[in-house]
């Protein structure tokens, strides 16, 4: 099986950085992936990772480690509109599981 | 190309009623991926299906609960004898294939049970 832990809330300013944390347990993991969802709204798909290292795509990057089971959503520049839920996913021999997610609160 | 169509948007049920929830997936998707949503909680895994099979309803309920993804037509998420704790947001996602390394959701069946 698999589980995927996460914080359940991050508050930050507009304009700062914030990194979200994901750590997983599965088996025949292929890879880490992040979606966003904001209030009353369907998950949308952010990046995903299948090799180590750092992933860009504009202001979001995300990481993945696995040696240590581990990855993380960096997201610059905040803006107020990225207040929303982060679901991290594994993928592997189970299909697409995710943590619990985190709601990021972007504040002024 | 339309992306991942659910319907109803919002479905109203008297307690042991049933529920059928559809989901059209992405054009020249064949994964369709089943997940339940309570308010303030996270994404829970329901049942991943392909064209025709369930490939796993590891997350399914024993009883009331299934699922089908015919050769033709959409996907449904059939729940018999609804009770007031099946009141959720009901998500469907598609891939076109089974690696997951993105998948595409619809805009959910909100269920309610009165």
């Amino acid at each position: 099986g698999q589980s995927l832990e996460q914080p359940s809330e991050v508050t930050a300013v507009e304009g700062a950085i914030v990194q979200i944390n994901c750590t997983y347990q599965t088996s025949g993991f292929y890879g880490l992936s992040w979606y966003q969802q904001h209030d009353g709204g369907a998950p949308t798909f952010l990046s995903y990772n299948a090799l180590d290292g750092l992933e860009e795509t504009g202001r979001f990057s995300s990481f993945l480690s696995r040696s240590d089971s581990y990855g993380y959503l960096l997201l610059q520049e905040l803006q107020m509109k990225d207040s929303a839920s982060y679901f991290c996913g594994g993928s592997g021999n189970t299909p697409l599981v995710f943590g619990k997610g985190t709601r990021l609160s972007v504040i002024a | 190309n339309a992306g991942v169509m659910q319907n109803p948007r919002h479905l109203v049920r008297r307690r042991g009623q049933e529920a059928r929830l559809r989901c059209s997936p992405m054009k020249g998707h064949s994964h369709v991926y089943w997940y339940r949503q309570l308010p303030e909680e996270g994404l829970k895994f329901m049942v991943y299906l392909q064209k025709e099979n369930i490939i796993d309803e590891s997350g399914m309920p024993k009883e009331r609960f299934s699922a089908e993804f015919p050769k033709e037509g959409p996907s449904i998420l059939r729940i018999q004898q609804v009770v007031r704790g099946d009141s959720a947001a009901y998500f469907c996602a598609s891939s076109p294939t089974g690696l997951n390394t993105e998948a595409f959701f619809g805009q959910g069946t909100r269920l309610t049970v009165v």
